[in-house]
């Protein structure tokens, strides 16, 4: 079936390391895809999203990296900080026929940030 | 910066109670949604509303959920008899749904079924 998971459910990195985590998808005709954020007790907060038409899209301090061809998505947070440390979920979703805005979850990584 | 709020934070219920969370979206936005995330799981979408009716819901959503947007302002969840398993953290987002795809998420009522 449909399915969005992580390869890594935990990741720990020194404060103003690079932090890089992963996530593999399943369904080909899902046409965006979008990193949340999630801290303790909090709701998943939106970072950044990409369509599937982009290999690639920046924001601030994050990058979000589509490789369609084998159907994987990175987020990439430079310079991490204490404040980063969270749950990230990468999310699917296909803005089509009726269902539209249906996000699809994956388990989530646990990044913590060392200072 | 316009936000998605929820009441109330924590909902403690018995079994076979009814119980009903409630949603302020963003005042703009057209899309609503309800999503659970049962402890230490992903976060599972459970329905789609716009324009006064359901877009889509999943399995989980069966005869005894039921979603309502009352007024210009709120869109809430029922649960008609809960059961131990509805346990769980309930969120709800909305989205413009105009090009935008982002959902914004509210901060969550957890439920817990005893």
């Amino acid at each position: 079936g449909e399915s969005v998971g992580l390869h890594l459910p935990t990741l720990s990195v020194q404060e103003g390391d690079n932090s890089i985590i992963n996530c593999a998808y399943s369904n080909s005709a899902s046409d965006y895809f979008i990193w949340y954020k999630q801290e303790s007790g909090k709701g998943p907060q939106f970072i950044i999203d990409i369509r599937s038409n982009m290999d690639k899209r920046q924001g601030q301090r994050v990058t979000v990296l589509l490789n369609k061809t084998v159907k994987h998505l990175s987020l990439q947070i430079a310079a991490t900080q204490p404040g980063d440390s969270a749950v990230y979920f990468c999310a699917e979703g296909y803005a089509g026929g009726t269902s539209y805005g249906k996000l699809t979850f994956g388990q989530g990584t646990i990044l913590t940030v060392h200072p | 910066e316009p936000e998605v709020t929820q009441t109330p934070s924590h909902q403690v219920t018995q079994m076979g109670q009814e119980v009903i969370l409630r949603c302020v979206p963003i005042s703009n936005h057209l899309y609503f949604y309800w999503y659970r995330q049962i402890l230490g799981q992903k976060v599972e979408f459970l329905v789609s509303f716009y324009n006064n009716e359901i877009s889509e819901k999943s399995e989980i959503f069966d005869d005894q959920f039921s979603v309502e947007r009352p007024d210009g302002s709120n869109f809430t969840l029922k649960i008609r008899s809960t059961k131990l398993e509805d346990s769980a953290m309930y969120f709800c987002a909305s989205s413009t749904g105009t090009g935008g795809v982002e959902q914004y998420f509210g901060p969550g009522t957890r439920l817990t079924v005893t």
